[in-house]
């Protein structure tokens, strides 16, 4: 079974600020998923990644296939940044089935 | 992008009852969706994988009779929590797997399940 850390665990920051969430797993996997989910509870999917790097918008996801290591990046980060993000991993023996770390609580203050 | 929806989004129900929960994909076929549930301040933890037109398999710890499944259609997958009990309250959240789209899964927005 995928052991999924994520740092750190709650993170506190300025409007504005650039942020880093990172995620290591410990065995291989078919796919990392980053999630965002908002107090209401509502999930969403940011990205999906193997391997190299994704940008959306104000957001960057980059993956350490050796490293078995990935990064969230928010740059210019805003109040509505708010949230719970949440690594997840789809490891090669599960097929589909995903392991998830336990979130990180990111508050953002204006 | 695609769509999954859930429905109801949130619902209160006296012990003893049984609750049914739908999960849509809306724009997607879905031959594979996923049912997890989430206790306040933890992860989400997978209670059973749904097949279209076959048994669902359930994860170790999660009771079969308790917790039905129903994934009559490529578009919809069915969760009943039955004799519904307070410590089923929970957040239950469901995904789909785009049936041409290798590894992705989509979630839904959840439902929150308050037994009284």
């Amino acid at each position: 079974k995928n052991e999924v850390e994520q740092s750190p665990q709650n993170l506190t920051a300025q409007e504005g600020e650039f942020i880093t969430i990172n995620c290591s797993y410990s065995v291989g996997i078919s796919a990392l998923h980053w999630l965002q989910q908002h107090p209401g509870g509502g999930i969403v999917s940011l990205f999906m990644l193997s391997s190299g790097k994704k940008k959306h918008g104000r957001l960057i996801a980059t993956i350490n296939i050796q490293e078995k290591h990935s990064s969230l990046h928010i740059t210019a980060s805003h109040p509505r940044d708010s949230a719970v993000y949440i690594c997840a991993v789809g490891d090669i023996s599960s097929g589909d089935k995903l392991t998830f770390g336990t979130g990180t609580r990111l508050a953002v203050r204006p | 992008g695609a769509v999954v929806s859930q429905h109801p989004s949130r619902v209160i129900c006296k012990s003893g009852t049984s609750v049914k929960i739908e999960c849509r994909s809306l724009d997607f076929q879905a031959t594979t969706m996923f049912w997890y549930r989430q206790f306040p301040k933890q992860s989400l933890m997978l209670m059973a994988t749904s097949n279209e037109g076959s048994k669902a398999t359930y994860e170790q710890g999660v009771e079969k009779d308790k917790f039905l499944i129903n994934h009559a259609s490529l578009t919809l997958s069915t969760l009943t929590v039955t004799s519904a009990h307070p410590e089923d309250s929970s957040f239950y959240i469901c995904s789909a797997r785009d049936r041409g789209v290798k590894e992705t899964q989509y979630f839904g927005p959840g439902t929150r399940l308050l037994v009284l």
